[in-house]
């Protein structure tokens, strides 16, 4: 099973700062990972899917990038509704698997 | 508008059993493989079982293989997780998850449903 390792668990940060979250894979995945956001008391949305494409609705402010076993998430500009947790998580490989993820609070 | 609704959830003690329903509507339910995620705060969120679009394949994770039973009734639009022999670490949010794309990913999820094993 490919583990999952994000970083770090948790980035307080203010609104209109800029947000970097990192995961990296124990193998490979070539670019099959994901993001998912997780507001309290919600289900996990996806966020960017292959590792660099926003999913339908998503605000441009969320880019993703990396390839292999290191992968980026950036919030460009932070708004109030990024505040949440965000979970890496891999399709390359059967079992899928998600990482622990990165609480991203208010400072 | 796509949308999963699961029920079923509860309280059940070590050893019993439960049966969870997930109610789909928005899309082609037939034509998209399903799954089943949890989530506790122990394990954080784990993958559970795969049903493709057919009901023809299927797969479990390690910790349930055994014990739970995914199935679905695409004439209902409605995909099942039969849990038996229930433990404590199988307490969790369990969320009924569509897959979508090439990949394909996560997407979207239910609501979730609350299961909780305890004496």
């Amino acid at each position: 099973e490919i583990v999952l390792t994000q970083s770090p668990a948790t980035l307080s940060l203010s609104p209109g700062e800029r947000a970097t979250l990192s995961c990296r894979a124990s193998q490979s995945v070539d670019s099959h990972l994901a993001w998912y956001r997780q507001k309290p008391g919600q289900a996990p949305r996806l966020v960017i899917y292959d590792a660099s494409n926003r999913a339908t609705g998503i605000s441009a402010r969320f880019s993703g990038s990396g390839s292999g076993t290191d992968f980026t998430l950036t919030i460009s500009s932070l708004e109030p509704e990024d505040f949440a947790f965000y979970y890496c998580h891999q399709r390359s490989t059967w079992p899928p698997s998600f990482g622990p993820g990165t609480k991203l609070e208010l400072k | 508008e796509v949308q999963l609704v699961e029920s079923g959830g509860g309280l059940v003690q070590p050893g019993g059993s439960l049966r969870l329903s997930c109610e789909a509507s928005g899309f082609t339910f037939s034509a998209h493989s399903m799954n089943w995620v949890r989530q506790s705060p122990e394990k954080g969120l784990e993958w559970v079982a795969y049903i493709s679009d057919d009901g023809i394949h299927i797969f479990y994770g390690v910790s349930v293989k055994g014990r739970f039973t995914i199935s679905r009734d695409n004439a209902k639009n409605s995909l099942y997780l039969q849990m038996d022999s229930l433990r404590g670490e199988d307490t969790a949010v369990y969320y009924c998850v569509r897959d979508d794309g090439i990949t394909p990913w996560f997407d979207p999820w239910g609501q979730g449903t609350l299961v909780t094993v305890s004496s």
